[in-house]
């Protein structure tokens, strides 16, 4: 669905600690999923991706969830390091059309 | 990997000039450009649909004689804001798909901060 232009949430880990990541999406039809890492300044940059015919994603150090029945998806990221704090975006394709943006979460890794 | 390359990377200019940013992708082509724009701690708001050759599409609420879309080329196109003003100071950045992938991983461009005095 369309971000809201919220302010975005925080979540604070300890170094070495698993994170997790959650967003809500909004259009049932939308048929590709995508999780950014966007640091300060920067455009996004590609995480991982999930398409709508499957339920979990794993990729080097990081897993996506998804969730069709309530429209959910989640991020997690294994042993955080300081190198992982950054703002995350889920983003969900409609139809190969255009990629929308959901609100962002903001990561911080504690030393 | 695929590169999207923006600029300027930033621009400051005066209230009611207009500034024009280009986004190009350097190897490979385009058919299909997306503009973002993002305010500080926000998420990023899509502006329009660039596709080569064609009209571009706006998004609700985005102005199209505001932010003129040209997308001339397969490799290039560009954002223009017209009559700028502080308000339009903001972060835009460019996407975009490879030709003929209709999958939805676009590559994205570095930004480029607008600062409108």
């Amino acid at each position: 669905g369309e971000s809201v232009g919220l302010h975005l949430p925080t979540l604070s880990v300890q170094e070495g600690d698993n994170s997790i990541i959650n967003c809500a999406y909004s259009n049932s039809a939308s048929d590709y999923f995508i999780w950014y890492k966007q640091e300060s300044g920067k455009g996004p940059q590609f995480i991982i991706d999930i398409r709508s015919n499957m339920d979990k994603r794993q990729g080097q150090r990081v897993t996506v969830l998804l969730n069709k029945t309530v429209k959910h998806l989640s991020l997690q990221i294994a042993a955080t390091q300081p190198g992982d704090s950054a703002v995350y975006f889920c983003a969900e394709n409609e139809y190969g059309n255009k990629l929308v943006f959901g609100a962002g979460t903001i990561l911080r890794v504690k030393s | 990997g695929a590169v999207v390359s923006q600029h300027p990377s930033w621009v400051i200019c005066k209230s009611g000039t207009s500034v024009k940013i280009e986004c190009r992708s350097l190897d490979f082509q385009a058919t299909t450009m997306f503009w973002y724009r993002q305010f500080p701690k926000q998420s990023l708001m899509l502006m329009a649909t660039s596709n080569e050759g064609s009209k571009a599409t706006y998004e609700q609420g985005v102005e199209k004689d505001k932010f003129l879309i040209n997308h001339a080329s397969l490799t290039l196109s560009t954002l223009t804001v017209t009559s700028a003003h502080p308000e339009d100071s903001s972060f835009y950045i460019c996407s975009a798909r490879r030709t003929a992938a209709n999958t939805g991983e676009l590559f994205f461009g570095e930004g480029s901060r607008l600062t409108v005095l």
